[in-house]
């Protein structure tokens, strides 16, 4: 079946500092993945709609400047948490749909842990 | 009021017991039904499928979408330890394509 690969699983940095995860398609082209957050006993919020070879479209209230998106090639997006703060410490999940696959049949990443001292 | 209402749970059965997860929502547009299964500190992967109203069987689960009381479900037979996760409801509107609305999600414990 499809495959979502994210890295890192987790990640531990300080305050101020900028973290880059990557969410890649293993054996399908994507030309949609959607980053989403999820804090813990929430739901995964969709933070935005990552888009190949153009900008990312953002849901409202998710900063664009702090949360860096982009989609170079048809395998491979990356969101950046830049300066980042402890309350961006989540829980980072990505997923992409597959062509051809049913609205909202998405294939998700193993997410991504993000603490920020 | 959220979009989608889900009970956060915890939800704790014996094993073998029939669990029953459920969902409301408010957005009449929604016409795609989904539930998901997520594991511990893992993503979550799609479980059930359902178009519009009706009922849709897959071996020990069972998804019901009743869309005149804006209410869906999820059955659970004959449950499992395997089955402890947290369950997602998710939906979306065909004008919404692939963006999903998550309930919070129902976490459950299956006890041996």
């Amino acid at each position: 079946g499809a495959v979502v690969s994210q890295h890192p699983s987790w990640v531990i940095c300080k305050s101020g500092t900028s973290v880059k995860i990557e969410c890649r398609s293993l054996d399908f082209q994507a030309t949609t993945m959607f980053w989403y957050r999820q804090f813990p006993k929430q739901s995964l919020m969709l933070m935005a709609t990552s888009n190949e070879g153009s900008k990312a479209t953002y849901e409202q209230g998710v900063e664009k400047d702090k949360f860096l998106i982009n989609h170079a090639s048809l395998t491979l997006s990356t969101l950046t948490v830049t300066s980042a703060h402890p309350e961006d410490s989540s829980f980072y999940i990505c997923s992409a749909p597959i062509s051809g696959s049913r609205d909202g049949e998405l294939f998700f990443g193993e997410g991504s842990r993000l603490t920020v001292l | 009021q959220k979009e989608v209402e889900q009970d956060p749970g915890p939800l704790s059965v014996p094993e073998g017991a029939i669990v029953s997860l459920n969902c409301t929502y408010s957005n009449s547009a929604f016409q795609y039904f989904m539930w998901y299964r997520q594991y511990s500190r893992k993503g979550p992967e799609l479980l059930m499928y359902t178009y519009s109203s009706g009922n849709k069987e897959d071996g020990r689960f069972t998804a019901q979408v009743d869309k005149s009381s804006k209410y869906i479900s999820l059955f659970i037979r004959d449950s499992q330890p395997s089955d402890s996760a947290t369950y997602l409801c998710a939906m979306s509107a065909p004008s919404s394509g692939d963006k999903l609305t998550f309930g919070t999600g129902t976490r459950l414990a299956v006890r041996p």
